[in-house]
């Protein structure tokens, strides 16, 4: 079964401050998504990583994917309290399966 | 491009009774999700289409939840009879095509469903 874990959880920053959320996988793959979720909002498509070494950048949101570490990591630089929301990893199993998610990281950007 | 739609938005039954949700993809995608997501949770897939054709349903509890997707487009989701526990938000979400470069899955704004 595949895994998939983010921290922190749970995370406080103030405005202008950087942080970085981490999301490992137990399991090859070359594929993962990051999604946002505001509350009681649906989920909103932010990156799509499809192969190792794959970054994105938007605005002050950069993800990466090192496929052979199993890990990915969303990058927040200079935050900002439009920020603020729950943070999805989702990895791509493979064969026409589903996403399998973590838990999500809430994220709050405080003055 | 209209998104995925879901109806109804919010629904609050008593436990044991029925409860039906609808969702209409994306137009031209192939695949259709279902999804539980729990309050404070990831979402869950409970069942996977591939046109009409059901590609996963692992994780569907099959004594309560029923999923038909008739003629590879719309779909419904059954909860017959409904739990305490089932009380959450139901996503849908559909994709282009399940594997490949196409698999980016694009979400509905859910159905929260609250079970007293």
């Amino acid at each position: 079964e595949l895994k998939v874990e983010q921290n922190p959880l749970f995370l406080s920053m103030q405005e202008g401050k950087n942080y970085t959320i981490y999301c490992n996988y137990s399991t090859t793959s070359d594929r993962l998504y990051w999604y946002r979720q505001d509350p009681g909002k649906s989920l909103e498509s932010l990156f799509v990583l499809l192969s190792n070494g794959a970054v994105k950048q938007e605005g002050r949101l950069m993800a990466s994917l090192d496929t052979k570490a199993r890990l990915s990591t969303l990058h927040i630089t200079a935050a900002v309290h439009d920020l603020s929301a729950t943070y999805f990893c989702a990895v791509d199993p493979g064969s026409g399966y589903a996403l399998n998610f973590g838990k999500g990281t809430s994220l709050l950007v405080t003055p | 491009e209209a998104g995925v739609a879901q109806s109804p938005r919010y629904k609050i039954i008593e436990k044991r009774q029925s409860v039906a949700f609808w969702c209409n993809p994306i137009s031209g995608h192939a695949t259709l999700y279902w999804y539980q997501q729990i309050l404070g949770q990831g979402p869950k897939l409970l069942i996977q289409f591939q046109n009409n054709g059901v590609v996963d349903d692992s994780q569907l509890p099959k004594d309560r939840f029923s999923a038909e997707r008739l003629k590879g487009v719309d779909s419904t989701l059954k909860i017959q009879p409904a739990k305490l526990e089932d009380s959450a938000v139901y996503l849908c979400a559909s994709s282009f095509s399940a594997g490949g470069v196409y698999n980016e899955q694009f979400f509905g704004p859910g159905t929260r469903l609250t079970v007293l």
